[in-house]
């Protein structure tokens, strides 16, 4: 089975901190991603990698950096936090995308993030 | 830009009762629909993905359907254990990697 671990379910920081999210996954995926879920938002795109050391921008990265020098680890980055990026964080991962056959990203448990 | 829209916000039912939940979507090029449930507290869990209209596709007391603007996931006689959130999402036609861009979800409750 697919695994994919969050270093933190619960995490309390304070206004102004830098903040790091690691994710890990198991199964050699090349692609990576960060979304933000939020109550009446849903989930939203941070950011995504499709290779070591590459990254996109997703829906909302604003706030945000990434970093990805292993295959196996994304990392998440709020350098300097504030208390509008108090969420759900959840991290994602997904082979290397083949046509139209196969899309299923495998989710973390989610990291409940809260800034004072 | 992608959008999707999930109805209804939250559904009870109970034990037994056969129902529909909606995803309407607006999206340039579809490229997936993919449906998820996701418990309290856990990351979402895949269950379907649908590619052209007319599709369906079935997991147990779940069925998927698919047509040009929208989906429904069927829930034939439920069980408590069925109680979820259930997520719908999209891929554009943007290619390779990309994310999805999901709804807000229906919040099921299945009471026994």
């Amino acid at each position: 089975d697919v695994k994919v671990t969050q270093s933190s379910r619960y995490l309390v920081k304070r206004t102004g901190e830098k903040v790091f999210l690691e994710c890990v996954q198991d199964m050699d995926h090349e692609n990576m991603f960060w979304y933000r879920q939020d109550p009446g938002l849903g989930l939203r795109l941070i950011y995504f990698s499709y290779d070591v050391k590459m990254k996109e921008k997703g829906d909302i990265p604003e706030g945000y950096s990434v970093s990805r020098e292993k295959k196996e680890r994304f990392s998440l980055i709020l350098e300097s936090a504030s208390t509008n990026q108090t969420s759900m964080y959840l991290c994602a991962s997904l082979p290397r995308v083949a046509g139209a056959t196969s899309y299923e990203q495998y989710f973390g448990p989610g990291t409940r993030l809260t800034v004072t | 830009e992608d959008q999707v829209t999930q109805s209804p916000e939250a559904l009870r039912l109970q034990e037994g009762e056969s129902s529909s939940l909606n995803c309407s979507y607006t999206v340039s090029g579809l490229r997936g629909l993919f449906w998820y449930r996701q418990d309290p507290g856990k990351g979402p869990e895949f269950l379907f993905t649908l590619y052209s209209a007319g599709e369906e596709k079935e997991k147990e007391r779940l069925k998927a359907t698919l047509t040009k603007k929208e989906s429904f996931l069927h829930i034939t006689a439920p069980k408590p254990e069925d109680s979820a959130t259930y997520l719908c999402a999209v891929r554009n036609g943007r290619g390779g990697a990309d994310g999805l861009t999901f709804g807000k979800g229906t919040h099921l409750i299945i009471q026994p």
